[in-house]
């Protein structure tokens, strides 16, 4: 099976600008998670998708949204993009299905806002 | 509030010398306690599980509901066990991790 892949795995976008990532998780697993890592915070959860409904939130801003599609893959946007956003972004997915909560990641997409 | 505390930011120790990566957590329920590792220029992955109760690449973890603790030990590290370590957990049901902020371990030879 292929793994979780994000697009871009680089972006360089300007202070009030807005910016969309994608993530295509494992084939069949319908579980979508955000992670936020940054060298001072870790790895901080942003939001988790399950058949397009949002099942948990983390601690951001509304600037922070996301949404799923009917076939699983997810998107996240940050509008009115600050410096504090420059952070490596982190999806993951999981097969629910199976009961199982291991958490497969991506490799990330490496946002630099300036 | 649910937190994951990892009190060692780095860890050196030599080849064949024993390890603990230490992580306590803080949860009233009943959590899912994990370790992901991460290697240079690879993506986070799972080591362990404490539910598994199994020994991945020499690694076991107990979980000790009384000290709140998932510390990761290893009877003698090979330098290939460099990497970066993460604990979290998971809250029942759910499939939000809280993850600690991480011990990167380097193995000297």
């Amino acid at each position: 099976k292929a793994g979780v892949t994000q697009t871009p795995r680089y972006l360089i976008k300007t202070r009030g600008q807005q910016v969309t990532l994608s993530c295509s998780p494992i084939s069949g697993h319908r579980s979508v998670s955000w992670y936020q890592q940054t060298p001072g915070q870790g790895l901080q959860f942003l939001f988790e998708y399950f058949s397009e409904t949002q099942r948990n939130k983390g601690n951001f801003p509304g600037r922070f949204s996301g949404r799923q599609f009917s076939n699983s893959r997810s998107e996240m946007n940050v509008s009115t993009l600050e410096l504090g956003d420059s952070a490596l972004y982190l999806c993951a997915s999981s097969d629910q299905g199976s009961g199982n909560t291991e958490a497969f990641f991506g490799q990330g997409t490496r946002l630099t806002v300036v | 509030a649910q937190r994951v505390t990892q009190p060692e930011k780095l860890l050196s120790v030599f080849k064949g010398a024993p390890v603990e990566l230490k992580c306590n957590y803080s949860y009233s329920g009943s959590p899912e306690l994990f370790w992901y590792v991460q290697y240079s220029r690879q993506r986070l992955q799972l080591l362990l599980r404490h539910i598994s109760r199994e020994s991945i690449k020499g690694f076991t973890a107990d979980l000790n509901k009384g000290e709140t603790s998932f510390h990761l030990k290893k009877p003698f590290a090979q330098e290939e066990d460099s990497a970066m370590y993460y604990c979290a957990l998971t809250t029942s049901g759910t499939y939000k991790y809280i993850f600690g902020t991480g011990t990167r371990l380097k193995v000297l030879a």
